[in-house]
């Protein structure tokens, strides 16, 4: 079957740095996607990654390792309004979208 | 660019009326576009994919009956609840996608169902 698994809450401090992780069994790969969901708003596109390694973008970066199935989110210099959920999604050999179930992350000051 | 619409943001109704919930893609032609249907404190869920011009395909457990959804044209879906209960309020969201790659899906905000 097809599965994202990724924590369900992770809490870190202003300015330091976090990384939550994704692991992810689909029927095919076509890519691994990152969105950023704030309580009841819809969710905004963070990055996509289809070949292994780190792509940075400002203070967000998204690795892959297709071998192992696996990507992170790194997110540094964490700021208050980095509050929200974190939604791994992995695109499978029909171009579909499986979703994991989201992490929320808390930053506390 | 890669804008996506969707009204209204919130809506109360009746139980048995039916609401229409409107998704346009405003700077791009969108050959699928999806809806899903959140609860609070949970994931998406995939209700539909929709092909303009064609039938939508429902995921496992949505009943298309009581979901109609339209793709009438490149730009805009529309997804109707029929008979609303209380169980169908929800958060709908909607996305769009170009369909070349990455296959990106773009969301519009969203919208409250409420029905009393």
């Amino acid at each position: 079957g097809q599965n994202i698994d990724q924590p369900t809450e992770m809490t870190a401090t202003e300015g330091a740095i976090v990384q939550i992780n994704c692991t992810y069994q689909t029927s095919g790969f076509n890519g691994l996607f990152w969105y950023q969901q704030h309580a009841g708003e819809a969710p905004t596109f963070l990055s996509y990654n289809v070949l292994d390694g780190l792509e940075e973008k400002g203070r967000f970066s998204s690795f892959l390792s297709r071998s192992k199935g696996y990507s992170y989110l790194l997110l540094k210099e964490l700021q208050m309004k980095d509050s929200a959920s974190y939604l791994c999604a992995a695109m499978d050999s029909n171009y579909q979208l499986i979703w994991g179930a989201g992490t929320k992350l808390i930053i506390k000051p | 660019g890669a804008v996506v619409s969707q009204h209204p943001s919130r809506v109360i109704c009746k139980s048995g009326t039916s609401v229409k919930i409107e998704c346009r893609s405003l700077d791009f032609q969108a050959t699928t576009m999806f809806w899903y249907r959140q609860f609070p404190k949970q994931s998406l869920m995939l209700m539909a994919t929709s092909n303009e011009g064609s039938k939508a395909t429902y995921e496992q457990g949505v009943e298309k009956d009581k979901f109609l959804i339209n793709h009438a044209s490149l730009t805009l879906s529309t997804l109707t609840v029929t008979s609303a209960h209380p169980e169908d309020s929800s958060f709908y969201i909607c996305s769009a996608a170009t369909g070349t790659a990455p296959y990106e899906q773009y969301f519009g905000p969203g919208t409250r169902l409420t029905v009393t």
